[in-house]
């Protein structure tokens, strides 16, 4: 299970930590990823860590200004968003890379909503 | 803009067969990188359906299909019925180093 939290309403050019804590699941052996729904439109992928840590890639649109990381001694991802923009604004849901299923999302949470508006 | 291609909507009768076309390009799915598809009810988590183009986790009924063709993949749902009223994404990987997301379709049962 992944249980999201951390969102909010926040002012164009603010910062906000989201967590997602994963329960009965052996956490470090998964590659972990952020994914965010914008407002009556698709979803969107936003960022992937290793099981590790040792390595993270970003969409375009969030590099520089969003950090995904992790604490396996805590089975807790998190997302660290910095400038946060108008259109940072969506449901962000923490999702699992399958062992299995090839890397495929394949465990999502519920999501945790975050506005960006003055 | 998505990288991927899906129909805002579809739509059909209980009992029937619909399809979802999913269409990428040279640079995603033509580069011979897997198709995924997930089902989203609005306000719950997502799930996946089809990963690897065509193959079904346990627990997902074998009215759900996928398939895949040169730059194209479709998921056809058979026996359609009620409860599969929901938003259906397909997800492929593209060479700008992106995970990308179709626009999503929105399945109506009538």
């Amino acid at each position: 299970q992944l249980v999201e939290s951390g969102g909010g309403l926040v002012q164009p050019g603010g910062s906000l930590r989201l967590s997602c804590a994963a329960s009965g699941l052996p956490f470090t052996h998964y590659w972990m990823s952020w994914v965010r729904q914008t407002p009556g439109k698709g979803l969107e992928w936003v960022a992937n860590i290793k099981h590790d840590g040792s390595e993270e890639y970003y969409v375009d649109s969030v590099k520089g200004r969003f950090n995904i990381s992790r604490d396996n001694a805590k089975n807790s991802l998190y997302l660290h968003m910095n400038g946060l923009r108008v259109d940072d604004t969506a449901v962000y849901y923490c999702a699992r890379r399958g062992l299995t299923t090839s890397g495929a999302f394949d465990l999502w949470g519920q999501g945790t909503m975050v506005t960006v508006s003055s | 803009q998505s990288a991927l291609t899906q129909p805002p909507s579809v739509s059909g009768a209980p009992g029937q067969r619909v399809t979802i076309p999913c269409t990428g390009s040279n640079s995603n799915i033509g580069a011979g990188y897997h198709v995924q598809w997930y089902q989203h009810v609005p306000g719950t988590a997502p799930k996946l359906l089809i990963y690897v183009n065509t193959n079904r986790p346990s627990g997902v009924p074998d009215r759900f299909s996928g398939s895949k063709s040169g730059t194209s993949a479709s998921l056809a749902i058979s026996g359609l019925q009620a409860e599969d009223e929901a938003d259906y994404y397909c997800q492929s990987f593209d060479r700008s180093l992106s995970e990308v997301f179709g626009g999503g379709t929105k399945l109506t049962v009538l």
